[in-house]
């Protein structure tokens, strides 16, 4: 496709429920960045993909989250058990390359703990 | 402590005005500082890329300077319209941890 497309664009579930978050990036683009954004606050850096490697999963808040990335394509970021602070506003980005270079942005998919 | 500081109050302004956005960092040496434009329900949108060793980069009616001595960036929005209106976020790239670090960003409001 032309953009970043992220799917679902919403996701409410239960409290202790796993969700999977899907991320498909423009075509080409090595670099894949998985952020999240509390209402008002800016963007939280999750983890890193370059190809299908991650090399920095630091942002990751807990061993609940895990990503992963195949074909150098799709990834998926999951949240296993939720809890009602995984609320937010998920966005994915990829760029041609690492370093530095713009990112391009997905809608975003907004996920409601209840 | 490693800070990146932007407006919290929104920047109220007339049309045709010049919008100036302040991005304020503190402990941080970052090779690029990027701009982002960001609606309601939108992912961000990039504006503009200015390197450490550039001080000021223009793209048709924008403006952005970078000075590392002062650790700050300026976003300038010339000749502002309504539909400039959304929230502007500045972001350090990081090479060192290859990481983009985000500011929460400041609104911006142009009136007709």
């Amino acid at each position: 496709g032309a953009g970043v497309s992220q799917s679902p664009s919403n996701k409410v579930t239960e409290k202790g429920k796993d969700v999977e978050l899907r991320c498909d990036p423009i075509s080409g683009h090595t670099a894949l960045y998985w952020y999240r954004q509390s209402l008002g606050q800016g963007l939280e850096f999750l983890i890193y993909f370059q190809g299908n490697s991650a090399p920095d999963k630091s942002g990751l808040p807990s061993d609940r989250f895990s990503a992963e990335r195949t074909g150098g394509s799709v990834s998926t970021l999951t949240i296993q058990r939720t809890q009602q602070e995984d609320s937010a506003v998920y966005l994915c980005a990829s760029s041609r390359t690492g370093g530095g270079q713009p990112q391009h942005f997905g809608d975003g998919t907004r996920l409601s703990i209840l | 402590s490693q800070k990146i500081e932007q407006n919290s109050e929104a920047l109220n302004i007339q049309e045709g005005k010049t919008a100036t956005l302040t991005c304020n960092y503190t402990n941080y040496s970052p090779a690029y500082l990027q701009w982002y434009r960001q609606d309601p329900g939108r992912g961000p949108v990039f504006l503009l890329l200015i390197r450490e060793n550039e001080k000021e980069k223009r793209k048709e009616r924008l403006k952005v300077t970078f000075d590392t001595t002062l650790k700050q960036s300026l976003f300038h929005i010339t000749a502002s319209q309504p539909a400039d209106s959304a929230t502007y976020l500045c972001a350090l790239w990081m090479d060192s941890s290859y990481k983009l670090i985000f500011g929460s960003g400041t609104r911006l409001l142009v009136r007709p």
